[in-house]
């Protein structure tokens, strides 16, 4: 997991609050991105960042929100509006890797954070 | 649009056997392959990838993998299980041309090693 930060590891939320996962590196990789993980279903993109200031959705935005102020930091807010909100989330980074003529960008995982709506 | 398949989701092998663990996959022109591995309540571990080249990729811990472009296939090979691999793993994929850095995971499949 090493140079990717989560925070916090458990996250508990009432019915109809927001709330914002933490996520950050200091691997100095210039893209980010936020997965959600639901057992049987592998991994699912809600949104990524190739830069700062700029992010775009994944397959599972709605209800989902980001931004990305600083380069090494790329909060997600999960709101109101996500129906089934518990899953387990995962925060990954890239930079390109220095291959000559192939650039596979390898993602490197957080130890993630685990949201439980009560 | 690109997808992977990990047909198995639990896989079972003895101690000190060899164990494979299947992934197919569909992207248009080349792809970059990838596995993952995920120990309970952690986050996922590079283990290895396919760029070009050489089409057995040797990788973390022993693992290693086969490229097989005919059957579009990325089987996670290792000549000999131990019980902490017991775990569960992800295929990935990319394709190569495209500005789009996603990658598309497998459902993941449990191994299990017996001791």
């Amino acid at each position: 997991d090493g140079g990717i930060t989560q925070s916090p590891k458990y996250l508990f939320r009432k019915e109809g609050q927001n709330v914002t996962l933490s996520c950050e590196q200091n691997l100095n990789h210039d893209a980010m991105y936020w997965y959600r993980q639901d057992p049987g279903q592998g991994l699912r993109l809600i949104y990524y960042s190739q830069i700062v200031n700029d992010f775009q959705k994944g397959d599972i935005a709605e209800g989902y929100s980001v931004s990305r102020e600083k380069k090494e930091s790329f909060p997600l807010t999960v709101t109101s509006a996500q129906k089934n909100p518990t899953a387990f989330y995962l925060c990954a980074s890239s930079t390109r890797d220095r291959t000559p003529l192939r650039r596979t960008d390898t993602q490197y995982f957080g130890p993630g954070t685990r949201l439980t709506v009560l | 649009a690109q997808s992977v398949a990990q047909p198995e989701d639990q896989v079972n092998v003895a101690e000190g056997n060899p164990l494979t663990v299947k992934c197919t996959y569909s992207v248009s022109g080349n792809p970059y392959l990838f596995w993952y591995v995920q120990y309970p309540n952690r986050g996922l571990q590079f283990l290895l990838k396919y760029i070009t080249g050489d089409n057995l990729v040797k990788g973390s811990y022993g693992f290693e993998a086969e490229f097989n472009k005919s059957q579009t296939s990325f089987h996670l090979k290792k000549p000999s299980a131990l019980v902490s691999d017991s775990a569960l793993y992800f295929c990935a994929v990319r394709a190569v041309s495209g500005s789009a850095r996603q990658l598309t995971f497998g459902s993941g499949t449990q191994l299990t090693v017996l001791p």
